[in-house]
C-alpha cells in the first residue's frame, strides 16, 4: 500500500506570494490533517478534513486555508506569505471513521520564505 | 480547546537505562492517547497508543500509562538503545493536538 505522498518536497517563495501544497492520503483513508513543524514548537495543528468538510481547525490566521477533494486528496494554501511561515508542513491521513485512528504522516513539504 | 503539555523538552539517559516522558491534557473528553517517534529527517511514526478504558499498555520495551483522574499519561522506555534517540510526541484525541516534543538522547 502506498504511503502518504506530499508534493512538492521543497519550495522557496518570496514574502507576499502565495503557495499551494498537496497531499495524497493512503488509499481508503478519508481524513487528512495538516501540521506546521518548526524547531521548538513541535507539531502545530492547522486543520483536519473529513469527507470534503473541515472537521477541526487550529489557531492559525485566515491566510492558511485548505480543502479536500472527493478522492480524499487535500491541498493547503497559504496566502501573503510571511518570513515566519518558513517551516516543514506535514500532512497525515487516517481512516477517520472514529476517534481511534492513528495518523500516518507524509514526508512533508519544506517551505522557505525569503 | 484541548491543550497538551509535555515534559521534559530534552532528556539524556545512559544506554541501558530507562526513560520516562510525561504529558498532561486539559480536555476530559479526550479518550485516545497516541505516541509518535520522529527520527532525524524522517516523518513521525506511531509507536504505541492507549485508549481511555485502559490504564496501561506494553509493547516490548515501551509502555504507556494513563491516569484519567489526573489527566496525565506517560511513555516508559526500558533498556534504552542508540536507535531510541529521536524526538517523541504525545497527543490527545479530539482533533489530535500534540505536545511540543521531547528530544531523547541515548548516551553511550
Amino acid at each position: 500500500k502506498a504511503g502518504v505522498t506530499q508534493t512538492p518536497r521543497y519550495l522557496i517563495k518570496t514574502r507576499g506570494q502565495q503557495v499551494t501544497l498537496s497531499c495524497s492520503p493512503i488509499s481508503g483513508h478519508r481524513s487528512v490533517s495538516w501540521y506546521q513543524q518548526t524547531p521548538g514548537q513541535g507539531l502545530q495543528f492547522l486543520f483536519e478534513y473529513f469527507s470534503e468538510t473541515q472537521r477541526n481547525k487550529g489557531n492559525f490566521p485566515g491566510r492558511f486555508s485548505g480543502r479536500q477533494f472527493s478522492n480524499s486528496r487535500s491541498e493547503m494554501n497559504v496566502s501573503t506569505l510571511e518570513l515566519g511561515d518558513s517551516a516543514l508542513y506535514l500532512c497525515a491521513s487516517s481512516l477517520g471513521g472514529g476517534e481511534y485512528s492513528p495518523l500516518h504522516f507524509g514526508n512533508g513539504t519544506r517551505l522557505t520564505v525569503t | 480547546g484541548e491543550n497538551v503539555e509535555q515534559h521534559p523538552s530534552t532528556l539524556s539517559v545512559q544506554e541501558g537505562d530507562s526513560a520516562v516522558i510525561k504529558c498532561t491534557y486539559s480536555d476530559s473528553a479526550s479518550n485516545y492517547f497516541p505516541w509518535y517517534k520522529q527520527e532525524l529527517g524522517k516523518r513521525p511514526q506511531l509507536i504505541i497508543d492507549i485508549r481511555s478504558n485502559v490504564g496501561e499498555k506494553k509493547d516490548q520495551r515501551i509502555a504507556v500509562t494513563l491516569n484519567k483522574t489526573a489527566k496525565h499519561f506517560s511513555l516508559h522506555i526500558t533498556e534504552t538503545q542508540p536507535e531510541d534517540s529521536a524526538v517523541y510526541f504525545c497527543a490527545a484525541s479530539t482533533g489530535i493536538i500534540f505536545g511540543k516534543g521531547t528530544r531523547l538522547h541515548i548516551l553511550p
